[in-house]
């Protein structure tokens, strides 16, 4: 089963505008990440947050964490043509020895 | 690019067969997860190896099984395959038992028919 849900399943923006995609979950959480994936291959890591953390930066990745809602969203600013991929948060819940991924969201970048 | 191999690429199989697939992790790491990601799908945890132990495992029926050497590779087994086996398999390894980030293998894809 699926932990996080990720929110939109699919996102198609032109090249320079800003993406935001948002991840809800259900448990308490050590930490959340977000990976990014091209064409079915392997994932790459992005970003951790912790769960004491509230914000994160990284170049253009943005990443925010409310424990309150259980949620998390990834902003992706002036967005380019190479950002085209899917993009999954995965949540290592206290006490499990595993990271949950969500169904992710799919993001065109259009030139 | 990760340091993480797996193999083979690509796999054809038919349903009863059974299959082993393998990962070479990342130098220095001693965890190994793997993944089963079905299309249009996140992954989905199959299980952990932390040392060469079981380390934690996920809704997998016992079919799919696992082994990891002293240099930390490992195999996935997955014996009498059924049509629903069909999917990307992913390889990820770590650094300790906290899932800090996973570096990633590029996948095994297999189709059972």
């Amino acid at each position: 089963s699926q932990q996080g849900e990720e929110d939109p399943q699919a996102l198609s923006i032109q090249e320079g505008e800003n993406a935001t995609m948002n991840c809800s979950y259900k448990t308490s959480i050590n930490n959340l990440q977000w990976y990014r994936q091209n064409s079915g291959r392997g994932l790459v890591h992005l970003i951790l947050i912790r769960s004491n953390e509230r914000e994160k930066h990284s170049g253009r990745l943005r990443v925010t964490l409310d424990t309150s809602k259980k949620s998390s969203s990834l902003l992706i600013t002036a967005s380019r043509a190479a950002d085209t991929a899917s993009y999954f948060c995965a949540t290592d819940a206290r006490g499990a020895q595993k990271l949950v991924f969500g169904q992710g969201t799919r993001l065109t970048i259009n030139p | 690019e990760t340091g993480v191999t797996q193999s083979p690429t690509h796999l054809i199989k038919t349903r009863g067969q059974q299959v082993t697939l393998r990962c070479s992790s990342q130098s220095g790491h001693n965890t190994v997860s793997w993944y089963q990601q079905a299309l249009g799908q996140g992954p989905q945890f199959i299980f952990q190896y932390y040392r060469e132990e079981e380390n934690g495992r996920g809704n997998f029926p016992p079919r799919f099984s696992g082994l990891q050497f002293p240099n930390y590779s490992s195999e996935l087994n997955v014996n009498a395959l059924e049509l629903d086996d069909s999917a990307l398999y992913l390889c990820a390894s770590s650094l300790g038992q906290a899932n800090e980030k996973l570096f990633f293998g590029s996948g095994t894809q297999l189709s059972v028919l």
